[in-house]
């Protein structure tokens, strides 16, 4: 069976700090994706990125980074310099197995930036 | 680009009741699905569809029916409404099945049982 964990609920921090959104996994198959979603208060979710278990570059995208590792089953999401527009539910996602992209989500993690 | 669009946004019934949830897309995906969305609990997939004429369940789909007659549109059904569906729906869909693929997501209903 598939689970994705994110142990924190909610964090609050002041624009401009640094802040790592945690995630960790559990899957039994070798091939698999990871993702992460953004749901802005208007409550649509929203891509933001992609992994294969494969490839365990770490990403970087203007202000968000991603850091993947298969020891620790964890994909960690930073976005440096915060800013009041990040300020959303994030929800990291696992999908594995033969076939179907049935993700599974993870509990979502609140962000708040203030200004 | 409409993208996906659910009708309607915000519900309220009272136990026992039934209604239709309808989502539309129009990016011409074959995999569809409805998720429900609970605080503490992410979103949790009710039930999905790999093409026109295809239904299959997904983690939670007691209490609820979906029908994928056109390609383009998905449709949940709450028979008799119990409190405990009051939650907040996500239709999405996907060019393929394959895990690899990102979903499309509509803006979610609102809805609230009595």
């Amino acid at each position: 069976a598939q689970k994705v964990t994110q142990a924190q609920t909610e964090i609050s921090v002041v624009e401009k700090e640094d802040v790592t959104l945690d995630c960790v996994y559990e899957t039994r198959d070798t091939t698999y994706y990871l993702f992460w979603y953004k749901q802005p208060p208007s409550g649509e979710l929203v891509f933001l990125i992609r992994r294969n278990s494969f490839d365990e570059q770490n990403e970087i995208s203007g202000r968000y980074s991603w850091n993947f590792q298969k020891s620790t089953s964890s994909f960690n999401f930073t976005i440096t310099a915060s800013q009041v527009v990040d300020s959303a539910v994030y929800f990291c996602a696992l999908s594995a197995g033969e076939y179907g992209n049935k993700l599974v989500f993870g509990a979502g993690t609140i962000l708040r930036v203030k200004s | 680009n409409a993208g996906v669009t659910q009708t309607p946004k915000f519900r309220v019934l009272k136990t026992g009741q039934s209604m239709t949830l309808l989502c539309a897309q129009d990016m011409n995906h074959e995999y569809m699905y409805w998720y429900r969305q609970d605080p503490g609990m992410g979103l949790r997939l009710i039930h999905y569809s790999v093409g026109e004429g295809t239904t299959a369940k997904g983690e939670v789909p007691d209490g609820y029916n979906v029908s994928r007659l056109k390609k383009q549109n998905f449709l949940l059904g709450l028979e008799s409404a119990a409190p405990s569906q009051t939650s907040v729906y996500f239709c999405a869909s996907s060019y393929s099945g394959t895990g690899s693929e990102k979903l499309f997501f509509g803006s979610g209903t609102q809805l609230s049982v009595l």
